[in-house]
Order: structure tokens, then sequence, then C-alpha cells
């Protein structure tokens, strides 16, 4: 069984840093893309970074390109995303991603419960 | 950028349901669907603009290539409600819409 788990998430402050985890589990972690998506309370979904499965690949939306950083450890089966100069805009749900686990496509197959972020004073 | 419409659904068990999406440039036939409910992270339910995800039934369809496409829910049962996203997977950055909310009427 497949499973995504995020962790990281909480309270912190604007300007602030925080680092997500998603442990993964139950397919070969280092054959796909990951990403993190993100859901602002009572929004629509946004996607926010994707790294390749080789990892030597990142892409950024614009939103945090220059703040966020996503990177993998294969060898944990493990997707970060080191978020810097947090904003209000930031706080969100959000949900780590496999790409084309289930179906070999390019679509987001798996998904976290996801972990949310709170950008406040 | 990628347009629903409508944003809101209301419809009765065992009507039929059809929800639009348009994208701003073409995504070919990179377009996926995803199905949420309250609480719960996002669910795959049509890839790749008409293939059904394991396990979704058939009375889900997806049609449509390049900006136009279309999710068709033949016969609407009640775990069916919720709000669906489309996506597309053609060119950076990946993109959503901003979601359909199918309501019961």
């Amino acid at each position: 069984e497949v499973q995504l788990l995020e962790s990281g998430g909480g309270l912190v402050q604007p300007g602030g840093s925080l680092r997500l985890s998603c442990a993964a589990s139950g397919f070969t972690f280092n054959k796909y893309d990951m990403s993190w998506v993100r859901q602002a309370p009572g929004k629509g979904l946004e996607w926010v970074s994707l790294i390749s499965g080789p990892g030597d690949a990142t892409y950024y939306d614009d939103s945090v390109k220059g703040r966020f950083t996503i990177s993998r450890d294969d060898s944990k089966n493990a997707l970060y995303l080191q978020m810097n100069n947090l904003r209000a805009e930031d706080t969100a749900v959000y949900y780590c991603a496999n790409r084309g686990g289930l179906t070999g496509s390019l679509s987001f197959d798996y998904w976290g419960q996801g972990t949310l972020v709170t950008v406040s004073s | 950028v990628m347009t629903q419409s409508p944003v809101t659904l209301p419809v009765s068990p065992g009507e039929r349901a059809t929800l639009s999406c348009r994208a701003s440039r073409s995504v070919r036939y990179y377009l996926a669907w995803y199905q949420q409910k309250p609480g719960q992270p996002p669910r795959l339910v049509i890839y790749d603009t008409s293939t059904r995800a394991t396990g979704i039934p058939a009375r889900f369809s997806g049609s449509g290539s390049g900006t136009e496409f279309t999710l068709t829910i033949s016969s609407l049962q009640s775990e069916d409600f919720g709000v669906y996203y489309c996506q597309q997977y053609n060119n950076w950055p990946l993109t959503f819409g901003g979601g359909t909310n199918i309501e019961i009427k």
C-alpha cells in the first residue's frame, strides 16, 4: 500500500522558516517525480514545486521561487521542502504528491494527508 | 491558466453532471481530473484526458483536447459529490483549475 506522510507543519512568524518532510512507502521512490501542492484555507489547489525522479531537475511556481527549495533523499524515501522568508499568503495545507506511480503518466497519482502551515504574527 | 465552469453545480442523484475546463493555451491531452471531499486530499479520477484511474467507476468519462475539456458523470451517486479540479501537465508551471463543486440539488 502506498503511503505518503507529511510532517513539519506548524505556526511560524512572517519572515521565518520551516522545513516540511514527506515519508514515502509502498512504491519505488527513486523512480518517480515528486511534488508539493498546497491549498489555502477554503481555496483551491496550487502547485508549488516538483523534483524529478533522479533528482537532477527542480521546478517552482513563481510565487515561491527563490524562497522555497525542494529536495529528496532516496536512501530514506523522503521528500523535503525548505521554506524561507515565509509570508502570510503561504498559509495552507501542504500536500506531498507522487507523479505517475499508479498510472505511469504525469498526473498526481498518490497524495498524502497534508500538513498545515500557518504564517502569522 | 485553467478555467473551470460552473463554479457550483447542483445535481440530483441519478442525474448527469457535465463539468468544463478550459486552458488558456494548448495542453494537448495532458489533463487530469481530481475529486476532493472535505478534510481529505484530492483523489485522481481521470488522467491523460480520458483514462479512468484504477477503481474509478465507468460512469466517469473525460473528453477533449487542446484547450477544451469535459468531465461527465453519467448518473450521479451520493459518493460523487464534492469538488472537482482539472490540472494540466503539459506546460510549466503546472496549473489547476479553480474547481467545480458538485452539490446535492
